[in-house]
């Protein structure tokens, strides 16, 4: 069963770097075609931050483009986020997800974790 | 890129169906049947519900279906039920090779 699980800090400074970790368990990373980070401000919807492919190329929403870095790293088999430059309007639950091979939906997501912006 | 727009709120009585609205444009919705949908009830991550636009994954009831024409995806909910109270979500692959998710739809079983 693919399981995902987010981590990192849940409070980051303004004008700080936020980053992110998402685990996968249970499934190589090197067999799916992109992992995903999307992010709910809360009360708010879905809005989709990018995509990773685990040799490293990536999509991002242009919107975030600027301040987004994905990365993955396959002896560990997990990818990670990281977003520069925070302000409160980053605040939000960022969940990692899974697009499966050749699929166009994320199938697997994690649960989800809150981070916060604020002094 | 913009968000498809969806209702903010729907709402239906046990038994009855509902139908929710994502409208986009050429660039999205309308250009590919890539279009999924993702109930999410609170404090809980999304569930995929309907992917390809009218595909249901293995576990998902035969009570929600999807559809498109032109621009516009619609996700059906028949038989409404108290457990399919909660946020919907749309979601299309672009032009420009990334997802794009709508605004969201409250739906209240009453």
């Amino acid at each position: 069963q693919v399981q995902l699980q987010e981590s990192g800090p849940g409070l980051v400074k303004p004008s700080d770097t936020l980053s992110l970790t998402c685990a996968v368990s249970g499934y190589s990373i090197r067999s799916s075609d992109y992992w995903g980070w999307i992010r709910q401000p809360p009360g708010k919807g879905l809005e989709w931050i990018g995509n990773i492919y685990f040799s490293g190329t990536t999509y991002y929403n242009p919107s975030l483009k600027s301040r987004v870095t994905l990365s993955v790293d396959t002896s560990k088999n997990q990818f990670s986020l990281n977003l520069s430059s925070v302000t409160a309007v980053d605040t939000a639950v960022y969940f990692c997800a899974r697009k499966g091979p050749g699929l166009f939906y994320f199938d697997y997501w994690g649960q989800g974790a809150l981070v916060t912006v604020s002094s | 890129q913009s968000a498809p727009t969806q209702p903010a709120s729907v709402s239906g009585s046990p038994g009855q169906s509902i139908t929710i609205s994502c409208t986009g444009t050429i660039n999205d919705v309308g250009g590919y049947n890539f279009v999924s949908w993702y109930q999410q009830h609170p404090g809980k991550a999304p569930k995929l519900m309907i992917y390809d636009v009218t595909d249901r994954p293995s576990g998902v009831s035969n009570r929600f279906s999807g559809s498109k024409s032109g621009n516009t995806a619609s996700l059906t909910i028949s038989g409404l039920q108290a457990e399919d109270e909660a946020d919907y979500y749309c979601s299309s692959y672009t032009i420009r090779s990334t997802w794009v998710f709508g605004g969201g739809t409250k739906l209240t079983v009453l």
